[in-house]
């Protein structure tokens, strides 16, 4: 299955402020996945990134507060922008590896905004 | 719209085997998974069924479709401490769509 590595894996941010996740893929993968685990809770679709087109976001996420890079097939980019303490979270991006493997996730960014 | 269902917290002891329950709503699911969660760490595929399929084991998990009741378990044999964690039911409708997830169950193990 793939593996994918996310960065950074915690941070504390002041609001206001923007943050960018990446994750990085070591294989070619057309579509990844964006996530978001608010405390105590389970995971939440942000939006998915196709690779050379804009992101398609899911109901109550918009762009301007989730920008999504896909530039190339291995790597992803999610900025959470403008925070505020109700985006404190875990966000994971994910990949489709095919059915044998299901849906990997990355280990995940865990935010803190104060 | 999908919804994926879940009780929040399982308790059982030591040895004894574990059993988590999940209902789903979406009937064109092609794909469904259990996810583990341990504390602090990211999310692990532990096993998935297909749509076509009623049973299937691995070691000791056994996974139980009811299609029919839109009803999916998941067996942990012979519970051990190191089973602790969340456990996620999803579901996937196909490759452009992601994951729904359940809410989680909390596996508590007693001794």
């Amino acid at each position: 299955s793939a593996v994918i590595s996310q960065k950074p894996s915690r941070d504390i941010c002041q609001r206001g402020t923007s943050l960018t996740i990446q994750c990085q893929v070591d294989s070619q993968v057309t579509m990844m996945f964006w996530y978001r685990q608010q405390p105590g809770q389970s995971l939440t679709l942000i939006a998915t990134a196709n690779q050379g087109s804009e992101a398609t976001y899911e109901s109550g996420f918009v762009i301007d507060k989730f920008p999504i890079s896909r530039p190339n097939l291995t790597f992803s980019t999610l900025t959470v922008s403008n925070m505020s303490p109700e985006d404190s979270s875990i966000y994971l991006c994910s990949v489709e590896t095919g059915f044998n493997y299901g849906y990997t996730f990355g280990s995940g960014t865990r935010l803190t905004v104060v | 719209g999908e919804d994926v269902e879940q009780s929040l917290f399982l308790s059982v002891r030591e040895g004894d085997s574990s059993v988590i329950n999940c209902t789903y709503t979406d009937s064109s699911s092609t794909y469904l998974y259990w996810y583990k969660q341990e504390p602090g760490a990211g999310l692990q595929l532990l096993t998935y069924i297909f749509s076509n399929m009623d049973m299937k084991q691995d070691q000791r998990l056994t996974v139980l479709l009811n299609k029919k009741d839109k009803h999916l378990s998941l067996r942990i044999a012979d519970t051990q401490t190191g089973d602790s964690a969340i456990y996620f039911c999803a579901q996937a409708g196909g490759g452009a769509d992601g994951l729904t997830f359940g809410k989680g169950t909390h596996l508590i193990i007693q001794p």
